[in-house]
């Protein structure tokens, strides 16, 4: 019965690569978030959607893309990846872009 | 610029030695603060949301509060379970739902 899930939770590849993240949600919230934290633990929002809507678009270069199916799903897709990347992405879930935000467990991505 | 500091960085305690960690926090009108408790390799679960300056809120031996400037959370008497990475948060702009966090505390509780 977890509420928020990621897949994969880990993920190896090399520069240039295409690679997505998915994260699903059974809690019935209506807003999905995408966050980094990287090597300094710093917790950084990317994206929110609400409904299907994107509502929060960070300064996050283009080549990440969030795509939200449906309420309960936000993806995330990274095109040609780069050495910077490597973090762990956090994709969370709340009612009514509430700030009481449910997390998911994290991706930890390296790019080699 | 909103900024949210806490410290210290990382803090060690006997079990049972009480401590506090602080947030402190620039914002543009705060519209909440909010603790979240993150274990190794797990993401951040929520714990406080504090709206006003005077606010405390409580949950076992956790206890939060708010002034103007900064917040304290307050940890009575820890136990080893109570080690984790404590995160601070504001709610910034008008954004839905948009966090900004700091860079959070490290708690360690040696038994």
């Amino acid at each position: 019965d977890t509420a928020v899930s990621q897949t994969p939770k880990y993920l190896v590849t090399q520069m240039g690569n295409d690679k997505s993240i998915k994260c699903e949600q059974n809690l019935g919230h209506d807003t999905m978030y995408w966050y980094k934290q990287d090597s300094k633990k710093f917790l950084k929002i990317m994206f929110s959607y609400n409904n299907k809507e994107l509502i929060i678009n960070e300064t996050v270069p283009n080549r990440f893309s969030p795509k939200s199916p449906d309420k309960a799903h936000l993806n995330l897709h990274i095109n040609s990846l780069e050495l910077g990347d490597s973090a762990v992405y956090f994709c969370a879930s709340s009612q009514d872009g509430g700030v009481e935000q449910y997390f998911g467990p994290g991706t930890r991505l390296t790019v080699t | 610029e909103d900024q949210v500091t806490q410290s210290p960085e990382a803090l060690r305690l006997q079990e049972g030695e009480s401590s506090s960690l602080n947030c402190s926090y620039t914002v543009s009108g705060l519209r909440g603060l909010f603790w979240y408790r993150q274990d190794p390799g797990k993401g951040p679960e929520f714990l406080f949301t504090l709206y006003s300056a005077g606010e405390e809120k409580e949950k076992e031996r956790l206890k939060a509060t708010l002034t103007k400037k900064e917040s304290f959370l307050h940890i009575t008497a820890p136990k080893p379970e109570d080690s984790a990475t404590y995160l601070c948060a504001v709610q910034v702009g008008d954004s839905w739902g948009k966090l900004q966090f700091g860079a959070g505390t490290q708690v360690v509780v040696t038994p």
